[in-house]
């Protein structure tokens, strides 16, 4: 069984702290990592996908990638209330994503 | 608009009554996908298709049937739904499987 984890928080951060979210996966030969948000009771959104070692930065947010170590993080820079909601790491298996079970973030103002 | 459309968005039925869940997309993708989304659960497959006419299961095939006629459209189908399929349904798309994939507005079914 391909396995993604994520802890399930939740996490609570302070308006303008770094949320750090962390992932990590069983599948040695995956190459696609994303990350989505997902809102309750909406449909998760894509913010993030990362191929290859190392960072990849967008705004506010990066992600960061180590295959040797098989982990896939989420930084969010300068957090707002509107981040809180679900993050779901997903890693590419063959014909599928597999999701993690998500990871709940709360920015409190 | 790119974007994935699902129908109906809420749905409540009873067991054994067959029913159907749309799913279209506009963005001529290749790739879709059924996931269904339970608390404690998370995301799980349950049918992806790779292109017009070649599906196959993903890791909860049970109880459901799906079709791809046309590219646009991958439709999921519950000959004979039970309670324990009461859940929330996603469908997605993307341009090949290991793209990023696009989720429909979700399907809440529940069956009494």
């Amino acid at each position: 069984q391909k396995e993604v984890e994520q802890n399930s928080g939740p996490l609570s951060v302070p308006e303008g702290a770094i949320a750090s979210l962390n992932c990590t996966y069983s599948d040695r030969v995956s190459q696609s990592f994303f990350w989505y948000r997902q809102y309750s009771g909406k449909s998760p959104e894509l913010i993030m996908s990362i191929y290859s070692n190392g960072d990849k930065e967008d705004g506010r947010f990066t992600a960061q990638l180590n295959k040797a170590s098989q982990y896939v993080s989420l930084l969010i820079r300068d957090s707002q209330p509107s981040d809180s909601a679900t993050y779901l790491c997903a890693v590419d298996s063959g014909y599928a994503l597999n999701f993690g079970k998500g990871t709940s973030l709360l920015v409190t103002p | 608009e790119a974007q994935v459309t699902q129908n109906p968005r809420y749905l409540i039925t009873v067991t054994g009554k067959k029913l159907t869940v749309t799913c279209s997309q506009n963005m001529n993708h290749e790739y879709m996908s059924w996931y269904r989304q339970d608390p404690g659960l998370g995301l799980r497959q349950i049918y992806y298709s790779m292109n017009v006419e070649v599906t196959d299961k993903g890791d909860v095939p049970e109880g459901y049937k799906v079709s791809r006629k046309e590219k646009r459209n991958f439709p999921l189908i519950l000959e004979s739904p039970s309670p324990n399929q009461t859940s929330l349904y996603f469908c997605a798309s993307s341009s090949t499987r290991v793209n990023e994939q696009f989720f429909g507005p979700g399907t809440r079914l529940t069956v009494l």
